[in-house]
């Protein structure tokens, strides 16, 4: 079974700082793939960003990057420079790779409150 | 605008009843992927399609099926429906390009179920 952990339920920061949002994950599969997803307070979702689980590097999307550190099984996602517009919740997903098989398992989601 | 479209955008019915949520995906685009939202449950993933052929399944109950059709909208399907069944329903298409996924996601079916 595959499970996906985001301990972090609500974070609060004031603008410009920087945050990190964590995500574990648990799977049995040797290839998978990772995900990152928005929701802002206004219910639309937003993807973010999918990683192949071959790729480790580091990716950096403006203020938004990703920590893919397979040997902790873990996929986190920073935020520089916050913005009031940056709250929502974020949540992080893995999808199994196993042929026919394949399913997608979210985490429950971090609620990020970014304020003046 | 993500190009993806849902219809309807909110129904509601009785329990026992069946509806059907039609995502119509952005041009060009093979893959359909279904969720569900819920206060009860978080988010879920339900199935994906592409290109007509089921790709993956999620936590999908029998009594809901999906398919995807020759000109690639999809349709959820949702029958003997309970009121546990109420919750917003996510389509999304998706596109591959250099080995990267990019989803693009419509604006949601809210169902709520009396």
């Amino acid at each position: 079974a595959q499970k996906v952990t985001q301990a972090q339920t609500e974070i609060s920061v004031v603008e410009k700082e920087d945050v990190t949002l964590d995500c574990v994950y648990e799977t049995r599969d040797t290839t998978y793939y990772l995900f990152w997803y928005k929701q802002p307070p206004s219910g639309e979702l937003v993807f973010l960003i999918r990683r192949n689980s071959f790729d480790e590097q580091n990716e950096i999307s403006g203020r938004y990057s990703w920590n893919f550190q397979k040997s902790t099984s873990s996929f986190n996602f920073t935020i520089t420079a916050s913005q009031v517009v940056d709250s929502a919740v974020y949540f992080c997903a893995l999808m199994g790779n196993t042929g026919t098989a394949s399913k997608l398992t979210f985490g429950t989601g971090t609620r990020l409150q970014v304020t003046l | 605008d993500s190009g993806v479209t849902q219809t309807p955008k909110h129904l509601i019915t009785a329990t026992g009843q069946r509806v059907t949520l039609r995502c119509s995906p952005r041009s060009g685009d093979l893959s359909v992927y279904w969720y569900q939202q819920s206060l009860d449950q978080g988010l879920q993933f339900l199935i994906q399609y592409y290109n007509g052929e089921e790709r993956a399944k999620g936590n999908i109950l029998e009594r809901f099926s999906a398919q995807q059709f020759p000109d690639l909208h999809s349709e959820l399907n949702l029958s003997s429906l309970e009121l546990g069944d109420s919750a917003l329903y996510f389509c999304a298409s998706s596109v591959v390009r250099a080995g990267q996924e990019t989803q693009y996601f419509g604006p949601g079916t809210r169902l709520l179920v009396l």
